[in-house]
């Protein structure tokens, strides 16, 4: 199976940076992506990578660095909507998408 | 909008009874997926249809049997359930499986079995 591994939680302040990662150990790659999921609600599409380095959209980035199988979300300027759970999945060589247990991260004022 | 949408939001069913979770897109998307996630597990990927046909079964209990009509709707039918099948269940859809494509999802149906 793969195995897909993120902290739990993670807590920061208005206006900070937080950095969540996740590491990885899947058969074959074919891409890694970040979703948002607030409470109650959808997974949401943030990012998604394929090829090694850092992709930026606005306050958020995301790195992939494929032959040590790290990825890590950068929230940037944090924003109390922006408390959420942030699910980082994997897909492998049979395009099967595996999500890691998620990282709920809580911004204090 | 993320342009999937579930019914019901919430169910709560006994372990006898049968009912049916239902999901559409509005996307134009010809892959879609069933997905269990419970309270601090990772989201299981249950079943994959593209282009109508099931391609993917991951080892789901018999209790759980999903029919997709046409390439729009997804449904799941449930029947005999058990208390540990409470989870949010989620649907998704791609534009087909395979390839860069993003998988788009549903806000789910919260279910409780008792």
């Amino acid at each position: 199976g793969q195995n897909i591994d993120q902290p739990t939680e993670m807590t920061a302040t208005e206006g900070a940076i937080v950095q969540i990662n996740c590491t990885y150990q899947t058969s074959g790659f074919n891409g890694l992506f970040w979703y948002q999921q607030h409470a109650g609600e959808a997974p949401t599409f943030l990012s998604y990578n394929v090829l090694d380095g850092l992709e930026e959209k606005g306050r958020f980035s995301s790195f992939l660095s494929r032959s040590k199988g790290y990825s890590y979300l950068l929230l940037k300027e944090l924003q109390m909507k922006d408390s959420a759970s942030y699910l980082c999945a994997v897909r492998d060589s049979d395009y099967k998408l595996s999500f890691g247990a998620g990282t709920t991260v809580t911004v204090r004022a | 909008e993320t342009g999937v949408t579930q019914t019901p939001r919430h169910l709560v069913m006994g372990m006898t009874n049968k009912k049916s979770l239902k999901c559409e897109q509005h996307l134009g998307h010809n892959a879609m997926y069933w997905y269990k996630q419970s309270a601090k597990k990772p989201l299981e990927l249950m079943f994959v249809y593209n282009f109508k046909e099931q391609t993917e079964n991951n080892s789901v209990p018999s209790r759980f049997s999903p029919e997709c009509p046409n390439s729009s709707h997804l449904f799941l039918h449930l029947h005999t359930l058990q208390p540990e099948d409470s989870a949010l269940y989620l649907c998704a859809s791609s534009q087909e499986r395979g390839g860069s494509e993003t998988q788009y999802f549903g806000p789910g149906t919260r279910l409780l079995v008792l």
